[in-house]
């Protein structure tokens, strides 16, 4: 069973319009969340991330959103460009739990078209 | 970045033979991870390693093992590659400063 869920597989977006992307979770001890990007022939890149003691943080035009009553999360890219199409991998962790391995959904496949 | 390769890029092999598939790291980590990626599953963790000869299996560890003879090479094997092993392989260490993971470039095996 996926403890981590992005849901929609891909998005496309214009250019300057913001892209959303979201995550759900099923493991309430979850208490640290990741953003990671990836583009084609290259390794996954870490993005943002956020604590579950916050509901908000924000990097330039990455806002990662936590809602843990919900148990969702998302990205919002403000404004987006073409440079941002990739696959965008959320992950979730918890203090003390699996050596604190990263748990990861599926992706989802931003298209920024110009 | 941090200092992690991986070898090598690309590797094609024959159904049946054993493959070994390298992680090098410069900055003392002590942990490490094979993941694969998969078109519909994402990242799935294979192995991970969490000092000098202690490993331990992930979610997909089925014909796989792992080595780790030093802090800085992180070996992971396929004993007779199937061509459900095609696939392309991440290794990645963890920091502790943010949980978060740095990610090698891949390797893409292809098994025929």
């Amino acid at each position: 069973d996926q403890q981590v869920k992005q849901n929609s597989p891909s998005l496309s977006v214009q250019e300057g319009r913001i892209s959303i992307l979201n995550c759900d979770y099923t493991n309430s001890m979850f208490d640290y969340f990741l953003w990671y990007k990836k583009y084609p022939a290259e390794g996954p890149t870490f993005l943002i991330s956020i604590s579950s003691i916050k509901d908000k943080n924000e990097d330039g035009r990455f806002t990662v959103f936590l809602n843990k009553s919900a148990k969702h999360l998302s990205l919002h890219i403000v404004p987006s460009q073409p440079g941002d199409s990739a696959v965008y991998f959320c992950a979730a962790t918890y203090y003390g739990g699996s050596q604190g391995n990263l748990i990861f959904g599926k992706g989802t496949k931003l298209s920024v078209k110009p | 970045d941090a200092g992690i390769t991986q070898s090598p890029r690309h590797k094609v092999t024959e159904t049946g033979t054993p493959v070994t598939l390298r992680c090098h790291q410069t900055e003392n980590h002590r942990y490490m991870y094979w993941y694969r990626q998969d078109p519909g599953h994402g990242l799935r963790l294979i192995h991970y390693s969490y000092g000098v000869k202690d490993t331990d299996k992930g979610e997909v560890s089925d014909g796989y093992s792992v080595s780790r003879s030093k802090t800085e090479d992180f070996l992971l094997t396929l004993e007779s590659a199937t061509s459900s092993q095609t696939s392309v392989y991440f290794c990645a260490i963890k920091r502790t400063e943010n949980y978060g993971y740095t990610f090698g470039s891949g390797t893409r095996l292809t098994v025929v």
